[in-house]
Formats: structure tokens, C-alpha cells, sequence
């Protein structure tokens, strides 16, 4: 099955630098890859996804990349703000299944 | 658009007694619900996917005769924890899967449990 790795575990920035959160998979079959953002008691919440399609997607001030070839994308945020502060997961899956095998987290912390 | 509900956000109960969580999808028909347990600083773990109509499909390790899901419309799925006991306390999201967009996962916003 699909194995997604996330990395850094922890991250502290201060505000107004960039973050950057990487995450790799193992099935090339996977072809939808979805961030999500959860603050500290609440559910997590979709910010950005790409498909395998495209090698980047820009929304403001975040931005995600792929690369397919060497399984792996990348969660980019720029000019970081204290509410960006949050756990952030990746996931990959199949379009065509259901399952998202979902990175084991990154807790970012922008310092003020 | 693409907003999920849960019903209740957080549940307080005496160990033995049984507890039914909702989640519906508000604004779109879920083709597919997920129901995840994540504990605390741990990232999500899928306990079963649940199609309308359907039987659910539970993963390895997880108890179907303890977490009854029930999925009896395209906005609706419930998540009944049996007899439950101390060690089922966590935290319970679910996810509403739509094809619009080609099978994006929106989750609710959590169901805290906690069993005395």
C-alpha cells in the first residue's frame, strides 16, 4: 500500500518568513495529493491540493509543488503570519479509489 | 461550499453506555463518508469508509461490532461507539468524499469523547 512520509515533525518560524513542509510517497500510482490544516481541537481543513497533472499550484500565499518523478511535494508558505499557526498533514491517493493515506503531521509555529 | 457537520462536538459518558455521532455533508451528496480517530498530537487513523446503501468497510484492527456506522443517505452517516469504555475516549472526525472536483475529502470539524 501507499507510504507517506512528512517532514519536519515540528517547525518554528518567525513572522514573516517562509515554511516550507515536504512529504513523499511511495505509490506512483497516486495522483491527487491534498494539504489540509488542523488548529488544536477542530477538524482539519482543506488549503490546497494538486494533481499529478500539474507540477504547481499558487493560492496568495501559499503554494504547493510536485515532483512525480522523485514521489514527493511540498507545502510552501510565504510571509507567514501567528494564524498560520496550526498541525498541517499531506495525503496522497488514487483518484479513482477512496482511501487518502494521510503524512504524519507537521506542527508549525510562527513566532511573532 | 463542501461543509460537513458533526453532531455533538464533544460527548461526556459513563463507561458501558453507548454514544451516536452524526456527521452530514450540508451543502453536497457524500458518494463515500470516512470515519477517522486521532489522538492527541497523532496524525488520522482511518477506522472504516462507509458508502450509501452500504455495509461499511472497517479496517484491520478496528472492532465492527463496536463501532456500528451507519450510512442511510448521501448527506448523512452515524457513528455509534458500543459499551464503551475509557480506552474508546478520543477524538472522532469524519469526512465527506464527493466527486465534484474528483473525490476530494472535506472533514468535519471533530467529536470529542470521553468515557468515565
Amino acid at each position: 500500500g501507499e507510504n507517506v512520509e512528512q517532514h519536519p515533525s515540528t517547525l518554528s518560524v518567525q513572522e514573516g518568513d517562509s515554511a516550507v513542509i515536504k512529504c513523499t510517497y511511495s505509490d506512483s500510482a497516486s495522483n491527487y495529493f491534498p494539504w489540509y490544516k488542523q488548529e488544536l481541537g477542530k477538524g482539519p481543513q482543506l488549503i490546497i491540493d494538486i494533481r499529478s497533472n500539474v507540477g504547481e499550484k499558487k493560492d496568495q500565499r501559499i503554494a504547493v509543488t510536485l515532483n512525480k518523478t522523485a514521489k514527493h511535494f511540498s507545502l510552501h508558505i510565504t510571509e507567514t503570519q501567528p494564524e498560520d499557526s496550526a498541525v498541517y498533514f499531506c495525503a496522497a491517493s488514487i483518484n479513482t479509489g477512496n482511501q487518502f493515506y494521510f503524512g504524519t503531521g507537521t506542527s508549525l509555529t510562527v513566532i511573532p | 461550499g463542501a461543509v460537513v457537520s458533526q453532531h455533538p462536538s464533544w460527548v461526556i459518558c459513563k463507561s458501558g453506555t453507548s454514544v451516536k455521532i452524526e456527521c452530514r455533508s450540508l451543502d453536497f451528496q457524500a458518494t463515500t463518508m470516512f470515519w477517522y480517530r486521532q489522538f492527541p498530537k497523532q496524525s488520522l487513523m482511518l477506522m472504516a469508509t462507509s458508502n450509501e446503501g452500504s455495509k461499511a468497510t472497517y479496517e484491520q484492527g478496528v472492532e465492527k461490532d463496536k463501532f456500528l456506522i451507519n450510512h442511510a443517505s448521501l448527506t448523512l452517516s452515524t457513528l455509534t461507539v458500543t459499551s464503551a469504555h475509557p480506552e474508546d475516549s478520543s477524538f472522532y472526525i469524519c469526512s465527506a468524499s464527493t466527486m465534484r472536483g474528483g473525490r476530494t475529502q472535506y472533514f468535519g470539524p471533530g467529536t470529542r469523547l470521553t468515557v468515565l
